[in-house]
């Protein structure tokens, strides 16, 4: 069956620390993958996408890098604020031109 | 003004009541989605509509319906309320050919006791 993965608990980090985050994959063959930022309360948030020829992608402090053979992304948050505490989801093109969603991860940047 | 807007943002009904859930866009979009989030699980997908003569199930869809009533409007109904369709529901927007990048609603949350 398919199924999306990201990291399963809360990410708690240091301000200006590098926050990583993972979104595994499995049975499926999405030609892009997106990251969207959560706040509570709100609906998710667009942030980048990436194509499966695209190894990495960035945007101001976000990063992310795109591994077909491995199945993975991560997300990187570099030099990170307590503004960027939000929950994180990946979602992968499914078939018909529909989008299926990780659970998303947490993030939390103490000051 | 909002891009997606959706009403109403709270709901608190019974079991067995008729509920229905908004969704409007001035994005211009011919694609519109229902979710639904619960903790832990994510983003599930309801129903879809790639354009006003087109309604298609989402992987939920048991217990809903839907209406697309124009481009901009997207209903969501829930026929006969139950308590486990207590959920956070957000309606979505997105433009064909862009892969399919999504504009949210600010959502709705509906309590059935």
């Amino acid at each position: 069956s398919q199924k999306i993965e990201q990291n399963s608990e809360a990410l708690n980090i240091q301000e200006g620390k590098t926050a990583t985050l993972t979104c595994n994959y499995t049975n499926y063959s999405p030609a892009y993958l997106q990251w969207y930022r959560q706040d509570p309360g709100r609906g998710p948030v667009f942030l980048l996408l990436i194509r499966e020829n695209e190894k990495e992608k960035r945007k101001e402090r976000l990063k992310v890098t795109f591994d077909t053979t491995l199945k993975q992304s991560l997300f990187h948050i570099t030099a990170s604020q307590p503004a960027d505490s939000a929950t994180y989801l990946c979602a992968l093109e499914s078939n018909d031109y529909k989008l299926s969603f990780g659970a998303g991860t947490t993030v939390t940047v103490r000051a | 003004d909002a891009d997606v807007t959706q009403t109403p943002r709270n709901r608190i009904t019974k079991t067995g009541k008729r509920i229905m859930l908004e969704c409007s866009q001035t994005k211009g979009h011919d694609r519109m989605y229902w979710y639904r989030q619960d903790p832990g699980l994510g983003l599930r997908l309801i129903y879809y509509s790639f354009d006003v003569k087109d309604i298609n199930k989402g992987e939920i869809s048991d217990g809903y319906s839907v209406s697309r009533q124009a481009q901009a409007k997207f209903s969501l109904s829930l026929e006969s309320a139950i308590p486990n369709q207590t959920a956070l529901y957000f309606c979505a927007t997105s433009d064909q050919g862009v892969a399919d990048t999504q504009y949210f609603g600010p959502g709705t949350r509906l309590t059935v006791l």
